[in-house]
């Protein structure tokens, strides 16, 4: 089945302990890009990646990093999380970012204390 | 920069009828559309897109209307069944290497 894996699916961290949330997808496309959800404010882009080893900044960058290793992989890393980063975190994946619809995860609900 | 609003942050409707949910947008080159169905603790779902040379087009009880004279689009969902309550949001973007655009969403609520 075509789809985009998040892991996990529920966190609950400490300010300041480092964590990762895993995003993989098996339909061999090429743009990959993170997104927060939060009451009020929508899905907003934290990062993308057009390929393997080129991601670039979205919106809402800071305090984020990605990697774009492997086409299949696209791992959000927050090197210090902050009570601010308590979110709904969306993976996604298409096969270019022109103009070809996103397909998302079932998102990671992350809550920083 | 672009910027998405909705018409209606809820919307109910019988069971049975006819659903339209509309999303009004300001760039007038945006060139690619699109409506997500997102429900709860779940993902937004792609529903349908449309490019900015069509005014419409359809889907399984699902239409995508396009004005780009007045920047307006719209969903219309027929004969709404319970499993249709969601968010709904429109995206768009233009024709260049930018990124989708979202709405905050409008809330269907089917009633039985």
């Amino acid at each position: 089945e075509a789809q985009v894996t998040q892991n996990p699916r529920y966190l609950i961290t400490v300010t300041g302990k480092k964590l990762t949330v895993t995003c993989s997808q098996n339909m061999n496309h090429e743009y990959m890009s993170w997104y927060r959800q939060d009451p009020g404010l929508g899905l907003r882009q934290i990062y993308y990646s057009m390929n393997v080893e080129v991601t670039d900044k979205g919106d809402v960058p800071e305090g984020y990093k990605v990697s774009r290793k492997e086409k299949r992989n696209f791992p959000l890393i927050l090197e210090s999380p902050s009570p601010n980063q308590t979110s709904l975190y969306f993976c996604a994946s298409s096969l270019e970012r022109v103009a070809s619809p996103l397909h998302f995860g079932n998102g990671t609900r992350l809550t920083v204390t | 920069g672009e910027s998405v609003g909705l018409h209606l942050p809820t919307l109910s409707v019988q069971e049975g009828d006819n659903s339209i949910i509309n999303c009004a947008y300001s760039n007038s080159a945006s060139d690619y559309f699109i409506w997500y169905k997102q429900e709860s603790g779940k993902g937004p779902q792609f529903i349908i897109d449309i490019r900015s040379n069509m005014d419409k087009r359809q889907g399984q009880r699902v239409t995508v209307l396009l004005n780009k004279t007045v920047k307006h689009l719209s969903l219309q969902i027929a004969a709404t069944q319970p499993g249709d309550s969601a968010v709904y949001f429109c995206a768009l973007k233009d024709s260049g290497n930018t990124p989708l655009v979202f709405g905050k969403g409008t809330r269907l609520s089917v009633i039985a």
